[in-house]
């Protein structure tokens, strides 16, 4: 079993719509980063979260520690969030080791 | 500008002659780190650098080499290139100390290394 799972691995929506991708993990950690990856390659960090919940424009990411379980919602999506987004979980011994989701393709139609 | 600076950007190269890919940050950022990117592999950490001096090994390290003699500068070595070497490789850096807010991953640009 991987230690991390992504959903859904693809997953298309109509602009404007409510999105939501999550990450699942089986070990323990210390944090966990979402990350942006465009159809162009280059990757954007968006959050590093080791409790509760961060936001940042219409971008929000949840973490459930004791659930090992967090999430990236978008609301009101638009065609320039089409892009991959993958999680990455930070080790929790005291490394700075990452392991990375196999990440989730959204497309938004206008 | 803040930027983590990857160079080249694409090289095709030989096996077995040797290549480094340059990774430089403007950032005073402590961690730095190189993956690799491959179709249905996902990305792969290789090495990673915690501060000057200090390496260690990420997933995949085999058949790469790194140092950090300075903290700006994070060269990924392939000695002796292979075609499983083939690969889109990533830089970034980190800040360690500071507020948490600070803390994400700023990465480069991206290298597109084909070995034949």
């Amino acid at each position: 079993k991987n230690e991390v799972e992504q959903s859904p691995q693809n997953l298309t929506a109509q602009e404007g719509e409510f999105i939501t991708i999550n990450c699942s993990y089986s070990v323990g950690i210390s944090a966990l980063h979402w990350l942006q990856q465009h159809p162009g390659g280059g990757i954007v960090s968006l959050f590093m979260l080791s409790s509760g919940k961060k936001k940042h424009g219409r971008l929000i990411a949840t973490i459930n520690i004791q659930e090992k379980h967090s999430s990236l919602h978008i609301t009101a999506s638009h065609p320039r969030d089409s892009a991959v987004y993958i999680c990455a979980l930070l080790s929790n011994f005291g490394n700075e080791k990452l392991t990375f989701g196999t990440g989730t393709r959204l497309t938004i139609i206008p | 500008e803040a930027q983590v600076t990857q160079n080249p950007r694409y090289l095709i190269t030989v096996t077995g002659k040797k290549l480094t890919v340059t990774c430089s940050q403007n950032m005073n950022h402590e961690y730095m780190s190189w993956y690799r990117q491959d179709p249905g592999l996902g990305l792969r950490q290789i090495y990673y650098s915690m501060n000057v001096e200090v390496t260690d090994k990420g997933d995949v390290p085999e058949g790469y080499k790194v140092s950090r003699k300075e903290k700006r500068n994070f060269p990924l070595i392939l000695e002796s290139p292979s075609p499983n070497q083939t690969s889109l490789y990533f830089c970034a850096s980190r800040a360690l100390l500071g507020p948490s807010g600070a803390n994400v991953l700023t990465f480069g640009a991206g290298s597109r290394l084909t070995v034949l």
